[in-house]
């Protein structure tokens, strides 16, 4: 099942910080993140698999709730580069096929 | 290594026509995933190789699509008798395949389909 994104969009000035959630009806291993530019493909942010872990790259980090089956993906002081569209992919095993949820349009303003 | 390359970048067709679509994956990746991506949406799982075998196939993927990957390197993608409804960006990607860890996914810029 496809998992669940929210908010659905978010208009950020520079330098606020943004959370965006991800949660699935489904037990998962792992949950990737993207984000995509409009007309680009989808580019990799981080992976995340169960146990709880938390993972940071930069000013953006990301943490993932084995037992709430939710993950949370954390931008902070954001710049406008962040600007896109994010998009979590869950797994529910290593085979690394993801499914991806509808994504969370996040602008960020000067 | 130039990162996953799909052709063409965009494909008009008339409706009932067929289309074939390439991806070449990063070289040494040995999974290659096929999604479509409409507008406003997330990519949508089609189909997934590992090597040459086709390993996983998406419910909603009708029999007029055929994907296969025959020397475990690049991969093609063919619709027949197009419709309407078929008009997407279709997105391929390759991961190197790790047993133990869960490995990311990178993508080619896609095939944008016009279905007239």
């Amino acid at each position: 099942q496809q998992p669940v994104q929210s908010p659905q969009a978010v208009i950020l000035r520079e330098g606020e910080d943004a959370v965006i959630n991800c949660s699935s009806s489904k037990a998962l291993y792992s949950v990737h993140w993207y984000r995509q530019k409009h007309g680009e493909a989808p580019v990799f942010l981080m992976i995340l698999l169960k146990g709880g872990e938390q993972k940071g790259h930069d000013k953006i980090s990301a943490s993932f709730n084995e037992k709430k089956q939710q993950s949370s993906l954390y931008l902070t002081a954001s710049q406008l580069s962040y600007s896109g569209t994010y998009f979590c992919g869950t797994s529910g095993g290593s085979q690394g096929n993801l499914i991806f949820g509808k994504g969370t349009k996040l602008s960020v303003k000067p | 290594d130039t990162g996953v390359s799909q052709n063409p970048r965009h494909k008009i067709t008339k409706r009932g026509q067929n289309v074939t679509f390439r991806c070449d994956p990063i070289s040494e990746h040995n999974r290659l995933y096929w999604y479509r991506q409409t507008l406003g949406q997330g990519p949508e799982f089609l189909t997934y190789f590992q090597n040459e075998a086709q390993l996983e196939k998406s419910r909603l993927l009708s029999d007029r699509f055929s994907a296969e990957r025959p020397k475990g390197s690049f991969s093609t993608l063919e619709i027949q008798r197009t419709e309407q409804g078929d008009s997407a960006m279709y997105l391929c990607a390759s991961s190197l395949a790790n047993r133990v860890i869960g490995t990311e996914a990178f993508f080619g810029q896609g095939t944008r389909l016009t279905v007239v």
